[in-house]
């Protein structure tokens, strides 16, 4: 079945730098891959997601970027602020969107200092 | 902005007894899921149900686990003689398509057996 794999566990960045964050999947059948941002004692929330007819997608300082050919994603957050501090999930549908169950990665707790 | 809810937000339990975890999905959405997050682990899937069937389960729903929609607000999760395994924060979630649809997961409940 499908595989999601995602680094780092773990990011620290100062306010206002960047932060990337990247997952790889197995299965290249998948084509839904939404990213998930989890507050402490609250559930994912979604903050973007990206299909597979599209190489990257932006909503103000948020992007992601897909490669089908590596079967790799990533999030990127630019002018990092001290409330983007939170864990980060990414997750990919498999079975080419004919089942809606998400496979998710492990998380990324990004801590941005101010 | 309409919103999946959970109760309770937290439940103790001993093992073996049975426990209901109950979710409102929002109420134009078709699809409903439940996940579970073990303590600093990913999130996993555990079923899936539309048009008041299970549409698919992972390995992790046995038969100790059944869902319901009992009327047409409510969507629970079952589980018949709890583990202490079973330990975990279990989120709902709903969309209002399956296909490549973003899923909105509700708060979640944290059950512990003891």
């Amino acid at each position: 079945g499908e595989n999601v794999e995602q680094h780092p566990s773990t990011l620290s960045v100062q306010e206002g730098d960047s932060a990337v964050i990247k997952c790889t999947y197995s299965d290249s059948a998948s084509n839904y891959f939404p990213w998930y941002k989890q507050e402490l004692g609250k559930g994912p929330q979604l903050i973007i997601d990206i299909r597979s007819n599209v190489g990257e997608k932006k909503d103000q300082r948020i992007a992601v970027t897909l490669n089908k050919t590596a079967k790799h994603f990533s999030l990127h957050i630019t002018e990092t602020q001290p409330e983007d501090s939170a864990v980060y999930f990414c997750a990919a549908s498999p079975y080419g969107g004919s089942q809606g169950n998400l496979i998710f990665g492990k998380g990324t707790k990004l801590s941005v200092k101010p | 902005e309409p919103e999946v809810t959970q109760t309770p937000s937290h439940q103790v339990t001993q093992m073996g007894q049975e426990v209901i975890l109950r979710c409102v999905p929002i109420s134009n959405h078709l699809y409903f899921y439940w996940y579970r997050q073990i303590l600093g682990q990913k999130v996993e899937f555990l079923v899936s149900f539309y048009n008041n069937e299970i549409s698919e389960k992972s390995e992790i729903f046995d038969d100790q686990f059944s869902v319901e929609r009992p009327d047409g607000s409510n969507f629970t999760l079952k589980i018949r003689s709890t583990k202490l395994e079973d330990s975990a924060m279990y989120f709902c979630a709903s969309s209002e398509r399956r296909l490549q649809e973003t899923q909105y997961f509700g708060p979640g409940t944290r059950l512990l057996v003891l």
